[in-house]
């Protein structure tokens, strides 16, 4: 079965923690993206990623960071620096970043107590 | 104001036809997409226009693009209960997608 899986649905962390959420593709696709997004707030850019190795800041990449070492995998990792990281956190890829479809994953709930 | 806008709600009856609207400001876009989000998953694809169409329908969905007036709209016929979910329009940008905030589609038996 083809797809992008997010792991883990929900995630509970303390404040001050660093905590990385997980995206994996079998897709075969270049371009990796990742979302926040809060309620009535549609979804914001963080980062995405057009090919392994490289990726680029998106509208809100303040408090996070990514690593794109292999094709299938982009991991996000919302770091203390953050300053309001509980939201909804989708990961979506394309075939290539000349492509707008985008495939997505079912998204992690993260909560910062 | 916003890149892509939307309402936020919309509320009708089993059976009934929806209509989704949607306003954009740059009209520089090749697509113009349609995603559906059912509550606590991701989203989905619905279906998606080109911009030199001005309809295009797929099945109980059609999309209609007014480029002129930077207008877009999806319209579900015979609206189910199974059709309640949050919809997203969004257009293509140098690779990425620009989103609108959501319409809260509400289906009442």
């Amino acid at each position: 079965d083809g797809g992008i899986t997010q792991s883990p649905k929900y995630l509970f962390r303390k404040e001050g923690q660093n905590v990385t959420l997980s995206c994996e593709q079998n897709l075969n696709h270049d371009a990796m993206y990742w979302y926040r997004q809060d309620p009535g707030q549609g979804l914001r850019l963080i980062y995405y990623s057009q090919i392994v190795n490289d990726f680029q800041k998106g509208d809100i990449a303040e408090g996070y960071s990514v690593s794109r070492e292999k094709k299938e995998s982009f991991p996000l990792t919302v770091t203390s620096a953050q300053k309001n990281p509980t939201a909804f956190y989708l990961c979506a890829s394309s075939i290539d970043s000349n492509t707008n479809e985008q495939f997505f994953g079912p998204g992690t709930r993260l909560t910062v107590l | 104001g916003e890149d892509v806008e939307q309402s936020l709600f919309l509320s009708v009856r089993e059976g009934d036809s929806s209509v989704i609207n949607c306003t954009y400001t740059d009209s520089s876009s090749t697509y113009l997409y349609w995603y559906k989000q059912e509550p606590g998953a991701g989203l989905q694809l619905l279906t998606y226009i080109f911009s030199n169409m001005d309809m295009k329908q797929d099945q109980r969905l059609t999309v209609l693009l007014n480029k002129k007036d930077k207008h877009l709209s999806l319209r579900i016929a015979d609206t189910q209960t199974g059709d309640s979910a949050i919809y997203f329009c969004c257009r293509g940008s140098q690779g990425n997608l620009i989103f609108g905030k959501g319409t809260k589609l509400s289906v009442k038996p």
